[in-house]
């Protein structure tokens, strides 16, 4: 199993600039995570799907970001316009039972 | 919402030495878990808490949960240079989406 898979690593973008982060989860897992991850804030949750269906997105930051999963094996993360407060590692984690898996993450930053 | 406070922030051993991490809650924890992630790294799960008052031990790792379910430690004993890390507890809160720790950051001086 390849685990967690998220593309690409790094993302570096002008402010202003659409940014899509990419996620393939592990076959089976029924859970799917999106987190961010910065040293003033730590990991926060983001969004979160069940079956490819959304279940909570309270933890969006506004309207600039959206996820989508249009099928169990991929998911994309968006920001459209990005910002320079937007830079973070981004994790992706999937889930069936218990524990999670986390993907290693893409570093994006926003200049 | 709920917050998971973790203590201490940062903890430099020498190796060989133990190590503590407490995670501490002032709401009922449902499950807790714990997970390290090395520096530059990704969170890695270590392991699954239930129970009040359950213990599991992984080699040198000891994880408890407290009786009334509201703290959880983790305990390394002899530390080693591959321990060094950040250690997070997260909770489910029920709905299957964790919230984490602000974590401990250990460093291991060999």
């Amino acid at each position: 199993d390849a685990g967690v898979i998220q593309s690409p690593r790094h993302e570096v973008t002008e402010m202003g600039q659409e940014v899509t982060l990419r996620c393939k989860p592990i076959s089976g897992h029924d859970y799917l995570f999106w987190y961010r991850q910065t040293m003033m804030r730590g990991l926060e949750l983001l969004i979160y799907f069940n079956n490819n269906v959304p279940i909570d997105d309270s933890g969006m930051p506004e309207d600039r970001f959206s996820a989508k999963m249009p099928n169990a094996s991929f998911s994309t993360l968006k920001i459209q316009p990005s910002e320079p407060r937007d830079s973070a590692v981004y994790f992706c984690a999937s889930s069936f039972q218990g524990g999670y898996t986390f993907g290693s993450g893409t570093r994006l930053t926003v200049v | 919402g709920q917050q998971v406070m973790q203590i201490p922030q940062y903890q430099h051993v020498q190796e060989g030495e133990d190590f503590t991490t407490y995670c501490n809650s002032s709401t009922t924890l449902s499950n807790i878990q714990w997970y390290k992630q090395r520096p530059g790294g990704h969170p890695v799960f270590l392991i699954q808490l239930v129970k009040s008052g359950e213990v599991k031990k992984q080699k040198r790792l000891t994880f408890q949960f407290g009786e009334a379910k509201k703290n959880s430690s983790l305990h390394i004993t002899a530390t080693q240079t591959t321990d060094v890390g950040t250690y997070f507890c997260a909770d489910d809160t029920g709905r299957r989406a964790l919230t984490f720790g602000s974590g401990t950051r250990l460093q291991v001086q060999p």
